[in-house]
């Protein structure tokens, strides 16, 4: 079975300030793939990042980065310097190749709070 | 913006009610897939359709049913409407019915069931 973990249920930042959310999987697959999407009050789920099991390199898009890390089972995502618009729910979420669906599985999700 | 939309965006329906909630997918897409978000909860996989035919379903009772069209969008349909069917329901596309592949989600269709 497929497992991801956000331990950090919310986190609450001063704007500018850089912060990581972390994010820790379980899966037999070899082959997988991981996401990050991100909630505003709105609901709509926006996607943020896929990587797949087979690609160790850190990735910076702007003020994102995100650190896989396979040997500790991580994907964590920092914010660089931090702006009230980050402020959202964010989704660590897993998915497997096999047939049968390109079921994701969710974590719980961390809340973040940016305040001037 | 994604392009996958969804109707209606809220709606309020009594327990023991049936609802119909669509969505449109995003331009080339094949596969749509829905979720049910509880409040304060991850997004819960309920089943995937892929050119038509389910091909993938989650922890959810037989009440929960869909269908896709040939223009590849979906219909989720929910039977006897339960107080815990309260969620948010989310609609996601994606090319090809395996794993691995980038999957946008619209904005979602709240229900409340009173």
């Amino acid at each position: 079975a497929q497992k991801v973990t956000q331990a950090q249920t919310e986190i609450s930042v001063v704007e500018k300030e850089d912060v990581t959310l972390d994010c820790v999987y379980e899966t037999r697959d070899t082959t997988y793939y991981l996401f990050w999407y991100k909630q505003p009050p709105s609901g709509e789920l926006v996607f943020l990042i896929r990587r797949n099991s087979f690609d160790e390199q850190n990735e910076i898009s702007g003020r994102y980065s995100w650190n896989f890390q396979k040997s500790t089972s991580s994907f964590n995502f920092t914010i660089t310097a931090s702006q009230v618009v980050d402020s959202a729910v964010y989704f660590c979420a897993l998915s497997g190749y096999t047939g049968g669906g390109n079921k994701l599985t969710f974590g719980t999700g961390t809340q973040l709070k940016v305040e001037l | 913006e994604t392009g996958v939309t969804q109707s209606p965006t809220h709606l309020i329906k009594t327990r023991g009610q049936q609802v119909t909630l669509r969505c449109s997918s995003q331009s080339g897409h094949n596969t749509v897939s829905w979720y049910q978000q509880a409040l304060g909860q991850g997004p819960q996989f309920i089943f995937q359709y892929y050119r038509e035919e389910e091909n993938g379903r989650g922890n959810f009772p037989p009440r929960f049913s869909g269908l896709q069209f040939p223009n590849y969008s979906s219909e989720l349909n929910v039977n006897a409407l339960e107080l815990d069917d309260s969620a948010l329901y989310l609609c996601a596309s994606s090319y090809g019915g395996n794993g691995g592949n980038t999957i946008y989600f619209g904005e979602g269709s709240w229900l409340t069931v009173v």
